[in-house]
């Protein structure tokens, strides 16, 4: 059965860059049948979509995030990560990582069947 | 980007109740469409793709409508398991957006 789950610190400093990495297991990251994605939900709020990886190295980002975000994917250890820089308060949130469908979706899109527990990355000095 | 609006932002109901949850778009697309069901403290549930075919495994009380602008996700004979938060998400385009959310509360 095909899982994912993060791992990370929990805490970072202001200005520092988050780092997070998702273990796939029960399958392979080298597949066409999923992006690979990065998810957050803030305290109390809703989900935003922060970015996504094929297995052809193709990525997509928000554009509110873009030119902070780095998405990468290592097929060998079959992980995916990512790199989040300038964190800031605003940056709080719990953060999924998650295999996105592309059956039935267009080009570059996707939806959510596979998540991740989730991790809390609280940003403070 | 998409945006998405969700209503009502909240719901009070009672088991046995039939509710609908409505998500408009800020454009207009075709069924890329998705429906998730989010318990306190965990990942989101994928209950809906498509705008309406059923997740494997969700139970047939759900069921999901709409294209264009304008989709709603029903649930009939509300069950205690169904008290949670549902979010509607876009992926017409690969800049994925989701709804604030529908919390549906006893």
């Amino acid at each position: 059965q095909l899982q994912v789950q993060e791992s990370g610190p929990g805490l970072v400093k202001p200005s520092e860059t988050l780092s997070l990495t998702c273990n796939v297991s029960g399958g392979s990251t080298f597949t066409a049948n999923h992006y690979w994605s990065w998810l957050r939900q803030p305290p109390g709020k809703g989900l935003e979509w922060i970015g996504s990886i094929y297995y052809t190295g193709s990525t997509y980002y928000n554009p509110s995030l873009k030119s902070r975000v780095t998405v990468s994917l290592d097929m060998s250890k079959n992980q995916f990560s990512l790199k989040l820089n300038y964190m800031t308060a605003a940056d709080t949130a719990v953060y999924h990582c998650a295999g996105g469908s592309v059956s039935m979706a267009p080009l570059g899109a996707c939806y959510f069947p596979l998540w991740g527990r989730g991790t809390l990355v609280t940003v403070s000095s | 980007d998409i945006q998405m609006t969700q209503s009502p932002s909240t719901l009070s109901a009672s088991i046995g109740d039939r509710v609908t949850i409505t998500c408009r778009a800020s454009q207009s697309f075709s069924d890329w469409l998705a429906w998730y069901q989010q318990k306190p403290g965990k990942a989101p549930k994928l209950l809906i793709y498509r705008a309406s075919t059923l997740q494997t495994g969700v139970a047939s009380r759900f069921s999901g409508s709409g294209s264009g602008t304008e989709f709603t996700l029903t649930i009939t004979n509300l069950q205690p398991d169904d008290f949670a938060t549902y979010y509607c998400q876009q992926y017409n385009t690969y800049s994925l957006t989701f709804g604030g959310g529908t919390k549906v509360e006893i």
